[in-house]
């Protein structure tokens, strides 16, 4: 039961555009929302996040955006650089105190120069 | 300023064998976590661990895996008698508190031939 779907496997997106990153969950004690990058050998690094009761949240070229009634999120990079070439996984915590990270099975995105 | 660091990078093992997996966490982290990613899927949490104490094994396998983070030292995750359902890449995180934005380490990607 994938509770965390990220339902594109893969996204091409031209330098300089945007990049728009889907998230769909349907767990609703889901609270506080991550996303990853990740680069082929590498661990995860943590690009940003949000909390339940927000529904917007910037830092610098990314933004995530955040419609709870949707169970939605969505990630954003403007401008698309060919360095934002990797893999996103979106992934959630449910409650406070919550230590258990779900992740979806992630989006190769790929920024062609 | 090192983060979270595992050893081996690569490990591969016959059927059968033991495969030892280390992870040291970020300096200052008491709190470390294991997640398994199998080919084209999302990050599976393990277990969680504070020093000397396993706080949750819930997606442990109950046979051939235990996990450790002793007094001094790494944290361990052992697989006993591997099988080839086991290869996959093997990742630790840390963080300060329980939750939140942990960190991840490169990951241990092992291969049971």
């Amino acid at each position: 039961d994938q509770q965390v779907k990220q339902n594109s496997p893969s996204l091409s997106v031209q330098e300089g555009r945007i990049s728009i990153l889907n998230c769909d969950y349907t767990n609703s004690m889901f609270d506080y929302f991550l996303w990853y990058k990740k680069y082929p050998a590498e661990g995860p690094t943590f690009l940003i996040s949000i909390s339940s009761i927000k529904d917007k949240n910037e830092d610098g070229r990314f933004t995530v955006f955040l419609n709870k009634s949707a169970k939605h999120l969505s990630l954003h990079i403007v401008p698309s650089q060919p360095g934002d070439s990797a893999v996103y996984f979106c992934a959630a915590y449910s409650g406070a105190g919550s230590y258990q990270l779900t992740f979806g099975k992630g989006t190769k995105l790929s920024v062609i120069p | 300023n090192a983060g979270v660091m595992q050893n081996p990078r690569h490990l591969v093992r016959r059927r059968g064998q033991e495969a030892r997996l280390r992870c040291s966490p970020m300096k200052g982290h008491s709190h470390v976590y294991w997640y398994r990613q199998l080919p084209e899927e999302g990050l599976k949490f393990m277990v969680y661990l504070q020093k000397e104490n396993i706080i949750d094994e819930s997606g442990m396998p109950k046979e051939r895996f235990s996990a450790e983070f002793p007094k001094e030292g790494p944290s361990i995750l052992r697989i006993q008698q591997v099988v080839r359902g086991d290869s996959a890449a093997y990742f630790c995180a840390s963080s300060l508190g329980q939750g939140r934005e942990a960190f991840f380490g490169q990951g241990t990607r092992l291969t049971v031939v």
